[in-house]
């Protein structure tokens, strides 16, 4: 299968702990974007990267949040100190033109 | 702000009825509207409307674009249980940029 995949499916941790995701996008894909949604909403975009370069970021992502791609391949995006308003599905996405495929997901869980 | 709102929120049909899903948007810089199908999991890629007029068919699926009157339908038709998901429309407000979805529209096909 050479969609986007992410990992780990489900997340379930405690108010105050880190977590990291990851993100592989397709491989020719050179964007790679980030957003979160919740229930009964469409997803709302965190950030972009084209390449290694982060090019924007959403007024949504806090200092608590950060995400990397070094050298321009998979990404990675940290919550710091995970708040139970956290708990969202965070998905990835890329592309190499104009259409966005997705990912399945992350689903996390601030208990 | 750019703003992207989908009626109805929620539709319930018939196996074999034909529907019709509305998406409206507000937008500053208008490049394309995206529609994606939303099972379980990641939102699916379904069609990408750049010009007015022009109806992008793919089986039962089909949609247009307005660009004058701002807004897009996607018509399914002979619908099965299996077209039963969220469908989400997107709009890209700048080439290769992030998508602002709307709510979605949630479709339930019956038997």
């Amino acid at each position: 299968d050479t969609g986007v995949s992410q990992d780990p499916r489900h997340k379930i941790t405690k108010r105050g702990q880190n977590v990291t995701f990851r993100c592989d996008p397709i491989s020719e894909h050179n964007r790679l974007y980030w957003y979160r949604q919740t229930l009964g909403q469409g997803p709302e975009f965190l950030t972009y990267f084209q390449n290694e370069a982060q090019l924007e970021k959403s007024r949504l992502l806090s200092d608590r949040f950060s995400a990397e791609r070094p050298k321009g391949s998979f990404s990675t995006l940290e919550i710091q100190r995970t708040e139970q308003g956290d708990s969202a599905m965070y998905l990835c996405a890329s592309s190499s033109h104009r259409e966005q495929y997705f990912g399945p997901g992350t689903r996390l869980t601030v208990t | 702000e750019d703003k992207v709102v989908q009626s109805p929120l929620s539709l319930v049909v018939h196996e074999g009825d034909t529907v019709t899903l509305n998406c409206s948007y507000e937008v500053t810089n208008f490049r394309s509207l995206l529609w994606y199908k939303q099972e379980k999991k990641a939102p699916t890629f379904l069609f990408m409307l750049t010009s007015s007029g022009i109806e992008k068919k793919s089986g039962r699926l089909s949609s247009i674009l307005d660009k004058k009157e701002l807004f897009s339908i996607l018509n399914i038709t002979a619908t099965q249980t299996g077209d039963s998901a969220i469908y989400l429309c997107a709009v890209e407000a700048q080439w290769g940029n992030k998508l602002v979805f709307g709510a979605g529209t949630i479709l339930r096909v019956k038997s």
